[in-house]
Formats: structure tokens, C-alpha cells, sequence
């Protein structure tokens, strides 16, 4: 079946300029995180969608930073007034994740990733 | 804080050559620890879960085991299309939160 997707792939912007992210997650799970991978860094986890739960908003680095998720459908990263720290690549995860289920951590699968530069 | 720490950085080996990644870390409380594998340009792919000290896990050539304070991987007898970077994550008890706390990896080229 069809995986995590991402859009765009790639994203060029100029230092200022708002850029908006889309994940479309693997149909069916209901938990869906995004994080950020910096060169030469492990990925840093930004935000944490569990059904119609309160996101867990812990890791956005800044109020720059905002996310949306519509039901257990695609969500989108949005990022206001970009500076050129906030290039990296954004990667989106899904899993199937059962509230009240078994206290087992469900694996993770991850998209292709957004590539940000920012100039 | 909760850290994990990867060891090598990057790792070159012969064909045939066996060896191991080490991924150290400190939690508050181990919900459960993961190895991934990215290849370049790709999001990380999921390889194992470890749950508790003394657990092993294994796939083709590779295989996962769990202490109180780090994780092995060990590679046995590598091919070169082994290369890729190797993530480890660790699920710290925070809550209702689910993130992974993730290492820098160790990239991994397996020469012919």
C-alpha cells in the first residue's frame, strides 16, 4: 500500500517568506508527528497528532511554528517569517497508534522528508 | 535531559567485516528503543523495537541488544548494500507524549 508522502519535495525560500508543508499519512493511522533533521543533527521531534486529542505541541522551536492536522487525514507545517536557521529537512511520521490499546510503542514509518533551504 | 548518544560517527568496513554501532542514553524512564536505517535523500526506515535489558532482536544480518544504559547493533558478515546511516530513538516516559528522542546516527559504508 501507499506509504507517508510529503509535498513539496523540495522547497527554495527567501529569508521572511512563509512556507507551508503537507504530510499525507498512511490511511488508517492515527498518530502523526513531524520532526526536523539538521545537517550533521539527529532528527529533533516538533509536534505529535493523536486523534482528536490535544497535539502535543512540546518541540516547536518557535512560535514561528504552527501545525494542523483535519481528522486522521493530512496535516500541514507551517512555518511564518522563515530565517535561514530553519533550513533542514521536514520529515513527517505516521503510525497506528491505539488509545487505551496495549503499552506498546507502534512503529513509526516515516515519508521521503521536505527539504527546506532558506536564503 | 534525555539524550542518546551514537558511536562510531561514521564506520567504514571490508565486505565479510562484522562489527558494531553502540548507542548509549540516558532517560527518565525507557518506554522503548528503536533502530532505524536511512539511506541518502530518504526518511529513516524501521528496523527494530527493544523493550527491556536483556532483550535481542534479529533480521538477516543484523541484530539489536538492549541494556540498562545502551544498545548494540551488530552487523555480521556486511554486504555493501548495508550502507546507509543508522538512527537510534529512544521513547522516554513524558506523559501522554509519544516522541522519539533520536541520536546524531552512525554512517555506515561497507566497501566491496
Amino acid at each position: 500500500g501507499a506509504g507517508v508522502s510529503q509535498s513539496p519535495s523540495n522547497k527554495v525560500t527567501e529569508k521572511g517568506k512563509d512556507v507551508e508543508l503537507r504530510c499525507d499519512p498512511i490511511s488508517g493511522h492515527t498518530a502523526l508527528y513531524w520532526y526536523r533533521q539538521r545537517l550533521g543533527q539527529g532528527l529533533e521531534f516538533l509536534i505529535y497528532f493523536q486523534g482528536n486529542s490535544a497535539p502535543d505541541k512540546s518541540g516547536l522551536p518557535s512560535d514561528r511554528f504552527s501545525a494542523e492536522r483535519t481528522g486522521e487525514s493530512v496535516s500541514t507545517l507551517t512555518i511564518q517569517r522563515t530565517q535561514q536557521e530553519d533550513s533542514a529537512v521536514y520529515l513527517c511520521a505516521s503510525s497506528l497508534r491505539l488509545a487505551g490499546g496495549p503499552p506498546v510503542y507502534n512503529e513509526q514509518f516515516f515519508g521521503p522528508g521536505t527539504r527546506l533551504t532558506v536564503l | 535531559e534525555d539524550q542518546v548518544t551514537q558511536s562510531p560517527e561514521a564506520l567504514r568496513l571490508q565486505e565479510g567485516e562484522s562489527s558494531s554501532l553502540n548507542c548509549s542514553y540516558t532517560v527518565s524512564g525507557l518506554r522503548g528503543l528503536f533502530w532505524y536505517r536511512q539511506d541518502p535523500g530518504k526518511g529513516p526506515e524501521f528496523l527494530f523495537t527493544l523493550y527491556s535489558a536483556g532483550e535481542e532482536k534479529e533480521k538477516e544480518r543484523l541484530k539489536a541488544t538492549l541494556t540498562k544504559k545502551e544498545s548494540f547493533l551488530h552487523i555480521t558478515a556486511p554486504k555493501p548494500e548495508d550502507s546507509a546511516t543508522y538512527l537510534c530513538a529512544v521513547a522516554p516516559f513524558q506523559g501522554g507524549s509519544e516522541k522519539l528522542v533520536f541520536g546524531k546516527g552512525t554512517k555506515l559504508t561497507v566497501n566491496p
